[in-house]
């Protein structure tokens, strides 16, 4: 069975940090890109970023570039995502997504596997 | 404000057609793939459409996808309740170098 779940998720203050992890198992991710997308409870998806099967191409939303650093450990079939200087607007539920093809970019098909997301509150 | 622009609703009767669009520029839908998503209250999304207009198994042929220049459109024959749920178009955006997501429509079956 196809499994993706995410944690590392809580409630954190503004400025601190918070590493999310996304365990995969049911199939190796050596061959697909990889994503992060959130979601405000009651509010519409949002893209967060993307890496490709070999690391090689990474991609960030302009709202968290810069701040947010997505890597994957392809021996350990995971995906990560390194949240820094986290702000109020950050507030979201965190899915990691498998996607259909190895790069990120125009060959983005489609996310045809999601975690349960993971719940991320920063608030003081 | 999204960069692809969905209806926030729609509704159709149980058994009849329903259509919800999905437009875009050529940066994003005119020029790369399209995907499509439903999600339950409370549930991950889930990929209904990828490539355009490929499904994945499992997802019945009630469920189609069309792609015209800058738009797009997903629908949905033989309305079931069960389809009642919030509905995502997502693409990549060439001008942007991110992916892109629809506001979302949700569908009422009346």
């Amino acid at each position: 069975e196809v499994q993706l779940v995410e944690s590392g998720g809580g409630l954190v203050q503004p400025g601190r940090s918070l590493r999310l992890s996304c365990a995969v198992s049911g199939f190796t991710i050596d061959d697909y890109a990889l994503h992060w997308v959130r979601q405000v409870p009651g509010k519409g998806l949002e893209w967060v970023s993307g890496i490709s099967w070999h690391s090689g191409n990474i991609y960030y939303a302009d709202s968290v570039k810069g701040r947010f650093t997505i890597s994957r450990d392809n021996a350990k079939n995971s995906l990560y995502l390194q949240m820094n200087s986290l702000r109020a607007e950050d507030t979201a539920l965190y899915y990691c997504a498998k996607d259909v093809s190895p790069t990120v970019g125009p060959t983005v098909g489609g996310f045809d596997c999601w975690g349960q997301g993971a719940l991320v509150t920063v608030s003081s | 404000q999204s960069v692809l622009t969905q209806p926030p609703s729609v509704s159709a009767a149980a058994g009849q057609t329903v259509t919800i669009s999905c437009s875009g520029s050529s940066s994003n839908i005119g020029n790369n793939f399209l995907s499509w998503y439903q999600q339950f209250p409370g549930t991950a999304p889930k990929l209904l459409i990828y490539d355009n207009d490929k499904r994945p198994s499992g997802i019945p042929d009630r469920f189609s996808a069309s792609k015209s220049a800058t738009s797009a459109t997903l629908g949905i024959t033989g309305l079931q309740t069960g389809d009642e749920a919030d509905y995502y178009c997502g693409t990549w955006d060439s001008s942007l170098t991110t992916v892109v997501f629809g506001g979302g429509t949700k569908l009422t079956v009346l």
